[in-house]
């Protein structure tokens, strides 16, 4: 099976720069998602790895390390529009290359 | 707009009575996934087709089924409805469901059983 565990919530400040962390146990990984999802809304997607290193997409970045089941995401210049949940999920050739999300972290942005 | 279409928006209904939900994926996608999105759960796969056939289940309890139909849309039933069963039903949709692919969510259906 899949173990995706992420923070439940992260406050943080206008302007500043927030880090949410997410470590993963998978026998097959096929590559890590992260999506944004503001409440009540459909998630939308954000970032792709399936290679370690660094991506960068503007203000948002997503970081993996397939060795050590361990991604980030960073959210630089945060804006009050950035506040939402930001949902890690994991895709697994041995479970039918399905997507499987962690639970979420509720990020709030404070002026 | 990601291109993903559900309807209806809302739907509310009493327990034991059945509903179907309808999810048109985006042009030239051919899979199409149902998820259930809870309070106190975070987003739960149910199902997956691609191009008319099941291809993947997750934790779909025997009262759901769904379909793909030749037109690519799918349609998630559910019967019996229990109070528990109220949730937000999202219906997401990619390319082929391989690697690299990336699933574009429709602005889902909101279940309450009453």
């Amino acid at each position: 099976g899949q173990n995706i565990d992420q923070p439940t919530e992260m406050t943080a400040t206008e302007g500043a720069i927030v880090q949410i962390n997410c470590t993963y146990q998978t026998s097959g990984f096929n590559g890590l998602f992260w999506y944004q999802q503001h409440a009540g809304e459909a998630p939308t997607f954000l970032s792709y790895n399936v290679l370690d290193g660094l991506e960068e997409k503007g203000r948002f970045s997503s970081f993996l390390s397939r060795s050590k089941g361990y991604s980030y995401l960073l959210l630089k210049e945060l804006q009050m529009k950035d506040s939402a949940s930001y949902l890690c999920a994991v895709r697994d050739l041995d479970a039918g290359n399905k997507l499987t999300f962690g639970g979420g972290t509720r990020v709030l942005v404070k002026p | 707009d990601s291109g993903v279409t559900q309807t209806p928006k809302h739907l509310i209904t009493a327990t034991g009575q059945r509903v179907t939900l309808r999810c048109s994926p985006r042009s030239g996608d051919l899979s199409v996934y149902w998820y259930q999105q809870s309070l106190d759960q975070g987003l739960q796969f149910l199902i997956q087709y691609y191009n008319g056939e099941e291809r993947a289940k997750g934790n779909i309890l025997e009262r759901f089924s769904a379909q793909q139909f030749p037109d690519l849309h799918s349609e998630l039933n559910l019967s019996s409805l229990e109070l528990g069963d109220s949730a937000l039903y999202f219906c997401a949709s990619s390319k082929s469901g391989g690697q690299g692919d990336i699933q574009y969510f429709g602005a889902g259906t909101r279940l309450s059983v009453l």
